[in-house]
């Protein structure tokens, strides 16, 4: 099946450990998000990628960085997480960036910041 | 700024009883409107999205909404709620106010069915 995978599943890092979140896709899509989601509240979108051009929401802090080797793989760099960088973070595909089409989100990575 | 509401925190309701999650927008232009749902520790599964055409879009696991422009709302309903059907739901609506349109996402309404 078609699908938007995200590893590791949980992961533990110690403040200012940098780390980095995985996320790959089998649908093909041009498009990759990466949303940051803090306790059942509503995912804020960090960045995006439309091919291989990047796209930083204006209130994405400096600590967070993406990078889009291909097509089907997109990494989160955490460069020196705080405690406030707990969360889950999402990522998600959609074909184009566009007002109808769907966006199609992996399991999320829970991050705990020690 | 496009914006969607979702007025309760928590629904509550009796297995076999039919839900009702409730989603009000604020748009300008033709909303596209989308609902997600939530399990613990997962991501946002797809449920149904309203482009145009029909007011009553149906979805994946026998949830359906309805669109109502005049009331401006995207209720979410299913006719005879499962128990696992208990998760976190979001609305969202696409923000075709900027090139780039992103999805904004409401509160999210936390559903509980109880046996």
């Amino acid at each position: 099946d078609a699908m938007v995978i995200q590893n590791p599943r949980y992961q533990v890092t110690q403040f200012g450990k940098p780390v980095t979140l995985s996320c790959s896709q089998t649908l093909n899509h041009n498009v990759m998000y990466w949303y940051q989601q803090k306790s059942s509240q509503a995912p804020k979108l960090l960045f995006h990628y439309y091919d291989k051009d990047f796209n930083n929401e204006a209130d994405t802090p400096d600590n967070f960085q993406s990078r889009r080797p291909n097509t089907s793989f997109c990494f989160l760099d955490i460069r020196s997480p705080g405690l406030g960088d707990a969360a889950m973070y999402l990522c998600a595909t959609s074909r184009e960036a566009v007002g109808t089409d769907t966006q199609y989100f992996g399991p999320g990575t829970r991050l705990t910041v020690l | 700024a496009q914006s969607v509401a979702q007025p309760e925190d928590q629904v509550n309701v009796a297995e076999g009883n039919p839900l009702t999650v409730k989603c009000t927008y604020s748009v300008s232009g033709n909303p596209y409107l989308f609902w997600y749902v939530q399990y613990p520790n997962r991501g946002l599964q797809f449920l149904l999205k309203y482009i145009t055409g029909d007011n009553l879009v149906k979805g994946s696991y026998g949830f359906e909404a309805e669109f109502n422009k005049s009331q401006t709302s995207f209720h979410l309903k299913k006719p005879s709620a499962l128990v696992s059907d208990s998760a976190l739901y979001f609305c969202a609506v696409r923000d075709i106010a900027t090139g780039f349109q992103k999805l904004v996402f409401g509160t999210g309404t936390r559903l509980l069915v109880s046996p």
